[in-house]
């Protein structure tokens, strides 16, 4: 239990519908990431946050729309996925600080069909 | 960020203490080493990080060369539960909150 918490755990979607990830922690972080790792590749930052504002979106395709409301919730919107962005999504928080650990959750592994 | 080389892969024998490299020659003076681990069907975890000096904890070791091109994460005693795959990351700390992984090494342990 790394004090971050992401549901659904597993997800299987159609390539028309709209689902949201969603990402929790309550370990009073500034700092929150979605990371995306499909099989057999590392794993690439999609976005991160500091204080609620985007500071970071790694060329991701606007089907994947973050929300960070506050500091202690991130969503990742997803709609009108293709079938490669199956894969497992990891969020992350960490303090503001620019040299402390990243807890990760256990992430969501998602299946567009 | 700059990059960081480490083996695909390498195998241990159960008990036994574990070096696993990474190469970091165009590393910065403002750039932390940091090492995270992934175990099967979880997210990473933190392992240790730092800066110039050698560093323990718990979980491992850092050992940081002096030139700070390389450094080697070790182990001290292996377990089954240390099966993973162990990423080496380079951090800026005048960077942003960026945390970009690499292929990592995966780390098998031999009963």
């Amino acid at each position: 239990e790394t004090g971050v918490t992401q549901t659904p755990r597993h997800l299987v979607m159609g390539m028309t519908n709209k689902k949201s990830l969603k990402c929790e922690q309550h370990l009073g972080h500034n700092a929150m990431y979605w990371y995306k790792q499909s099989a057999k590749k590392p794993l690439e930052l999609m976005f991160v946050y500091s204080l609620e504002e985007r500071v970071e979106n790694n060329s991701v395709p606007s089907r994947f729309s973050p929300e960070c409301p506050n500091s202690s919730h991130l969503f990742l919107h997803l709609h009108t996925l293709q079938p490669e962005d199956s894969a497992l999504y990891l969020c992350a928080s960490s303090q503001d600080s620019k040299n402390t650990e990243a807890f990760f959750g256990q992430g969501t592994r998602l299946t567009v069909v | 960020d700059a990059k960081t080389t480490q083996p695909n892969s390498m195998e241990s024998n159960e008990e036994e203490p574990v070096h696993l490299p990474c190469n970091h020659s165009t590393i910065s003076g403002t750039d932390y080493i940091h090492w995270y681990r992934q175990l099967p069907s979880q997210g990473p975890e933190y392992v240790i990080h730092g800066l110039t000096s050698n560093v323990n904890n718990r979980m491992a070791s850092l050992a940081i060369a002096e030139d700070r091109k390389s450094s080697t994460l070790i182990l001290h005693r292996a377990t089954l539960r240390d099966a993973a795959v162990y990423y080496c990351i380079l951090r800026d700390v005048l960077g942003n909150e960026k945390l970009t992984f690499g292929t990592g090494t995966r780390l098998t342990i031999i009963p």
